[in-house]
């Protein structure tokens, strides 16, 4: 069982759709929990960072959390064609572990 | 935007050849890592640095090499390269204690012929 589970499958929605992507992860280890983007031809960036469970807010965009579950989400609300980008998650132990990423495009 | 740099961003090789990817960075990060992107799938770490004269292996194995001879330069070599290393090369950088936090350059895209 990989330790990040994350479904690549593209996702494509009309401009001002919630966006909602999600990870589950199998190592309790784990303590951070990032979201990184990623446009076409760049290298990613790091986007949302939390660390307890819960919910973070950034503007438009939502990181929740869920230990018990091994569960975690972004939320993008209001999404914006510049929003159109892969979608990474990762979490920390000792090292970072990613996810594969979701590709998302928001269309005019 | 980050300041760390690739070169080259796009490089097409005949087999056999050896090849440095450049990276560097103004940041003064002391760690410095090297992942592998293929399409669809996930991010693995090759090599990573805690600093000058420190080179680690990662998770995935890798026939490539590593060298930190100063903080902000961290180059990956390959002796003779293959089909099997066309791959995007990602470079990135953290400080010591936030690793949660990394900056990543555009990467490099290889294609081995």
């Amino acid at each position: 069982q990989k330790e990040v589970e994350q479904d690549p499958g593209p996702l494509s929605v009309p401009e001002g759709a919630i966006v909602s992507l999600n990870c589950t992860y199998s190592n309790s280890a784990f303590q951070y929990f990032m979201w990184y983007r990623q446009y076409s031809r760049k290298g990613p960036e790091l986007l949302m960072y939390t660390y307890s469970s819960g919910n973070k807010e950034d503007g438009r965009f939502t990181a929740q959390v869920d230990k018990s579950s091994k569960y975690i989400s972004l939320f993008i609300r209001d999404s914006q064609p510049s929003d159109s980008a892969t979608y990474l998650c990762a979490m920390s132990g000792d090292r970072l572990a990613f996810g594969k990423g979701n590709q998302v495009v928001v269309i005019p | 935007e980050a300041d760390i740099y690739q070169t080259p961003r796009y490089l097409v090789i005949g087999t056999g050849k050896k090849i440095t990817l450049e990276c560097s960075q103004t940041m003064g990060h002391d760690k410095m890592y090297w992942y592998q992107q293929d399409p669809g799938m996930e991010l693995h770490l090759i090599h990573y640095s805690y600093g000058v004269n420190s080179t680690e292996k990662g998770d995935l194995s890798s026939e490539s090499t590593v060298s930190r001879i100063r903080t902000e330069h961290f180059p990956l070599t390959l002796e003779s390269a293959r089909p099997s290393h066309t791959s995007q090369y990602l470079c990135a950088s953290s400080e010591m204690d936030n690793q949660e936090t990394q900056y990543f350059g555009p990467g490099t895209r290889l294609l081995v012929l």
